[in-house]
């Protein structure tokens, strides 16, 4: 069966800090990969996605995130990050059914001033 | 900058009661997601729409809960009779492409407490 791990709950990180967020799954074929972002009271917004080809892949927000088959890993990076980017961070996979995702359990991004 | 809404943001209601969440998908979207949000159990997909037509709710309690899509315009969530273990936040989503989840537009969520 297919899943996704996010082994931090959270992650502290100072204002204009590198971020790197993991994300690991487990799925047989070639995965659609995505992650999201939501904001305290707010919806989920998508930040990017890997369907193919470049596995190096930009988003908005100054996100990116590179598709490592080898390492069935799928991890969110940002150079610098701003004290707008505090919240919570979801990747996942599109499971068997072509309309389901996969969701991780989430990683808490804290931004220390 | 279009985006769907969902009524009411917020309900707290009695055990028993009936709860009715509605979305306004982005006009042209062609697939409409329930999902049901909780500390414990993350985001769980609770209905799937495509061209108002209910494909999949398998997640859902089918005692109490029921989904439709009247019109393009307009997706509903019910729950009927409430149950405290129903608070949680639904959002719904809607989308386009082969699926929809290519490109998913969440809502702001309804956060449902259930007394």
């Amino acid at each position: 069966a297919q899943s996704v791990t996010q082994p931090d709950i959270h992650i502290t990180v100072s204002e204009g800090a590198s971020l790197e967020l993991r994300c690991n799954y487990s799925y047989g074929a070639t995965p659609y990969l995505f992650w999201y972002v939501q904001s305290p009271g707010q919806g989920l917004q998508l930040l990017l996605k890997y369907f193919s080809g470049d596995t190096l892949v930009q988003g908005i927000k100054g996100f990116e995130a590179e598709f490592k088959r080898s390492q069935s890993s799928f991890n969110l990076r940002k150079p610098s990050v701003h004290w707008s980017d505090a919240a919570e961070y979801f990747c996942a996979v599109a499971g068997d059914s072509n309309y389901q995702l996969i969701w991780g359990a989430g990683t808490k991004l804290i931004i220390k001033p | 900058d279009a985006r769907v809404t969902q009524t009411p943001r917020h309900k707290v209601t009695e055990m028993g009661q009936e709860v009715t969440m509605r979305c306004q998908p982005i006009l042209g979207h062609n697939t409409v997601f329930w999902y049901r949000q909780t500390m414990m159990q993350g985001l769980e997909l609770l209905a799937y729409f495509r061209n108002r037509a209910p494909l999949d709710d398998s997640g859902m309690p089918k005692d109490r809960f029921s989904a439709e899509m009247p019109d393009a315009t307009l997706a509903t969530l019910k729950i009927q009779p409430s149950e405290p273990r129903d608070s949680a936040v639904y959002f719904c989503a809607s989308g386009t492409g082969t699926s929809g989840i290519e490109t998913q537009y969440f809502g702001p969520g309804t956060r449902l407490l259930v007394l």
